[in-house]
């Protein structure tokens, strides 16, 4: 079974700095995707970002990015420019991709952040 | 177009009672997922409708969970009679159906507490 783990409960970061966030994930499937989810206060859970186990190049989106080590099973996010906004809970995930339709993820224990102004 | 939208935000009730989650998909989502968020844990994957039909139920805890899809639109998640140990905040999720990467769309969760 995939296990992801989150081994950071709480991180803070001063506003406009840059703040990593770790994750380390466990399968022995050789195609899988590999998510970041953000939780604001509001409870709704977002996309922030997504990796294709298959692609060597590390994904971005805007302030956001992921240093992704597949021999190491790490995928990390780094949110640079930290702004008020990023403050949530955030989630690691995976998600296999041996096809079928079942895409359920398995979520890490996430990892509160918050940002100091 | 309206997201994922779950009924109640809240639920406060105790232990034996009856309580009935609702979540909406959005609108031509085939597939629809329940998650479990106990506090300080992992978001555990409870079950997976793809239309009305129960594709894995492998993460339902026990058979005081009922969860149907009727008609293939909306979800009911019915816990009866409720434990302590059911807490948590419960999360809706829906995806379109295909062979391709598809993204799981959330619903802002059920915070059910049981006393």
């Amino acid at each position: 079974a995939q296990t992801v783990t989150q081994s950071q409960p709480e991180m803070s970061v001063q506003e406009a700095e840059t703040v990593t966030l770790s994750c380390t994930y466990d399968t022995s499937e050789s195609d899988y995707y590999l998510f970041w989810y953000k939780q604001p206060p509001s409870r709704q859970m977002i996309l922030v970002i997504r990796q294709e186990a298959y692609k060597q190049q590390n994904a971005t989106e805007n302030r956001f990015s992921v240093n992704f080590q597949k021999a190491a099973k790490s995928f990390s996010l780094k949110i640079s420019d930290s702004q008020l906004g990023d403050a949530a809970m955030y989630f690691c995930a995976y998600r296999g991709n041996s096809g079928g339709s079942n895409y359920k993820l398995t979520f890490g224990k996430g990892t509160l952040l918050t940002v100091n102004p | 177009e309206a997201g994922v939208t779950q009924f109640p935000s809240h639920s406060v009730i105790e232990k034996g009672q009856t309580v009935t989650l609702r979540c909406d998909p959005i609108s031509g989502h085939d597939n629809l997922y329940w998650y479990r968020r106990v506090m300080g844990k992992e978001i555990k994957f409870l079950l997976h409708f793809v239309k009305e039909s129960k594709q894995d139920e492998s993460g339902m805890p026990n058979n005081r969970f009922l969860a149907e899809r009727t008609g293939g639109t909306y979800s009911t998640l019915k816990v009866q009679p409720a434990e302590l140990e059911d807490s948590g905040v419960y999360f809706c999720a829906s995806s379109q159906l295909g062979p391709w990467d598809t993204e799981a769309f959330f619903g802002q969760g059920t915070r059910l507490t049981v006393v």
